[in-house]
C-alpha cells in the first residue's frame, strides 16, 4: 500500500523568505508525484509533477520540487515567497502506469505568508 | 482548466435525505474520480470510473454509490445523507494522452447534512 506524510500541517513563512514544503512516501513500486495547491475557497490546481527524467522538477508560479528515489522524498521549494503564495499545499503519489490510477494525497501543509 | 464542471457548487440538505452530485467533463477523458476533502484528511478516494458503466469503489464508498451511463457525465449519489458525509466533495479527470498521466480537478461542491 501507498501513503503519503506531509511532514509540517503549518508552514509560517516571512515574504521574500525562502521556504521548503516537506513531503515523503511509501510505496512498494515505482511512483508518479505530485503537488497540488489549493487557493482559499477554490479547487486544486496542479503546482508540478514528477512521472520520469529529471529529478528537479519546476512548476507554475516559481515553484520546484526535487524527486530523491533513496530518501523517498519529493520537497517542493521556492526561494522566495510572495504573500500570494498563501495556500494550502497537497503532495499526492499515484502508481506507475496502474489501472486504477487514483491519487493518494498526503493531509496538506498550510503556508501562510506574513508581509 | 480540464473542461470540468461540478454541480450543485453548494447544497444543505437534511440527513436521511437522498443527494446526487453531477462532474461534467468536456475532453472525453475516459477516467474520472470522485474525492472527498476533509480537514486533516486530505482528500480521499470515494468511487473511480474507468469507462461507462465501469465504476469500482475506493477507500471510503460505504454510503456513497456512482453512475456514468455516459462518457462526460459521472454522479455521485448519497443514498441517505449522514452529517458524517458534510464534506467538500470534488472530481477529478485523468488525462492519460501520449507521456502524460495526471489528474485535474473540478471546483467542488460544498455539501452539509443538517
Amino acid at each position: 500500500a501507498q501513503s503519503v506524510t506531509q511532514l509540517d500541517s503549518q508552514v509560517p513563512v516571512f515574504e521574500e523568505a525562502p521556504v521548503e514544503l516537506r513531503c515523503n512516501y511509501s510505496s512498494s513500486v515505482s511512483v508518479y508525484l505530485f503537488w497540488y495547491v489549493q487557493y482559499p475557497n477554490q479547487g486544486l490546481q496542479l503546482l508540478l509533477k514528477y512521472l520520469s527524467g529529471s529529478t528537479l522538477v519546476k512548476g507554475i508560479n516559481g515553484f520546484e520540487a526535487e524527486f530523491n528515489k533513496s530518501q523517498t522524498s519529493f520537497h517542493l521549494r521556492k526561494p522566495s515567497v510572495h504573500i500570494s503564495d498563501t495556500a494550502e499545499y497537497f503532495c499526492a503519489v499515484s502508481n506507475y502506469g496502474g489501472s486504477q490510477g487514483n491519487l493518494i494525497f498526503g493531509k496538506g501543509t498550510k503556508l501562510s505568508v506574513k508581509p | 482548466d480540464a473542461g470540468i464542471t461540478q454541480s450543485p457548487r453548494h447544497k444543505v440538505t437534511e440527513t436521511g435525505t437522498p443527494v446526487t452530485l453531477r462532474c461534467h467533463q468536456t475532453e472525453n477523458h475516459r477516467y474520472m474520480y470522485w474525492y472527498r476533502q476533509d480537514p486533516g484528511h486530505g482528500l480521499r478516494l470515494i468511487h473511480y470510473s474507468y469507462g461507462v458503466k465501469d465504476t469500482d469503489k475506493g477507500e471510503v464508498s460505504d454510503g456513497y454509490s456512482v453512475s456514468r451511463s455516459k462518457t462526460e457525465d459521472f454522479l455521485l449519489t448519497l443514498e441517505s445523507a449522514t452529517s458524517s458525509q458534510t464534506s467538500v466533495y470534488f472530481c477529478a479527470i485523468r488525462a492519460t494522452s501520449g507521456s502524460q498521466d495526471t489528474q485535474y480537478f473540478g471546483p467542488g461542491t460544498r455539501l452539509t447534512v443538517l
